[in-house]
């Protein structure tokens, strides 16, 4: 399975964008890049995927590069509420989703 | 959007019982939900696939006997954590993806403490 790596700690302050990195230099072309975020206590929920172009959607943006070998999700605006453990995953049609161990992110108020 | 609803939300019993948790798509029909496992401050690991009409999937290093899932309508699977232990104490999560390739939906997660 291809692999993704994040950083394990990211902090942001409130109301400013956030830019959150994956590295997928293994990626096979048939890869969808998909990023989960798990909330405190809760289950994860989606919040965006892309193939090849950058993808927008009202939660997020995701830019993936050029050679597809990595991604930033970006938050355009962070607020308290988007602190969570963030997950980048590759995917292949409907494969079970294998998480891996994200980026915990921190708003400072 | 399509939801996932898990139940309960938590849930604690005593060493040796068994405890069944519920996993309901409540918009759309699944075909396959998906049965994680997440320990405090560690990721989620699948535990199975569970197929509806069929058995379950299960993965490498998780008990088939101990773990028993049952998908026995499109809308609702099962887990249920027999003869449960101290050790089984954890957050259970379930998940299930709606027609057409959309994302994967999950449920908010049952927290089990066994006593």
């Amino acid at each position: 399975d291809a692999k993704t790596t994040q950083p394990n700690s990211m902090e942001s302050n409130e109301e400013e964008p956030v830019h959150l990195p994956c590295n997928h230099s293994t990626i096979s072309g048939t890869d969808y890049i998909h990023w989960y975020r798990q909330l405190p206590s809760q289950g994860p929920e989606y919040v965006i995927h892309g193939l090849t172009s950058n993808v927008n959607n009202r939660m997020a943006s995701l830019a993936i590069a050029e050679d597809r070998k990595s991604s930033t999700l970006i938050l355009h605006r962070a607020t308290l509420r988007d602190a969570a453990v963030y997950y980048c995953i590759l995917l292949f049609g409907n494969e079970k989703l294998t998480f891996g161990t994200g980026t915990r992110l921190t708003i400072i108020p | 959007g399509a939801v996932v609803s898990q139940h309960p939300s938590r849930v604690i019993c005593k060493s040796g019982t068994s405890v069944k948790i519920e996993c309901r798509s409540l918009d759309f029909q699944a075909t396959t939900m998906f049965w994680y496992r997440q320990f405090p401050k560690q990721s989620l690991m699948l535990m199975a696939t569970s197929n509806e009409g069929s058995k379950a999937t299960y993965e490498q290093g998780v008990e088939k006997d101990k773990f028993l899932i049952n998908h026995a309508s499109l809308t609702l699977s099962t887990l249920t954590v027999t003869s449960a232990h101290p050790e089984d104490s954890s957050f259970y999560i379930c998940s299930a993806r709606a027609p057409g390739g959309s994302p994967l939906h999950f449920g908010n997660g049952t927290r089990l403490t066994v006593t």
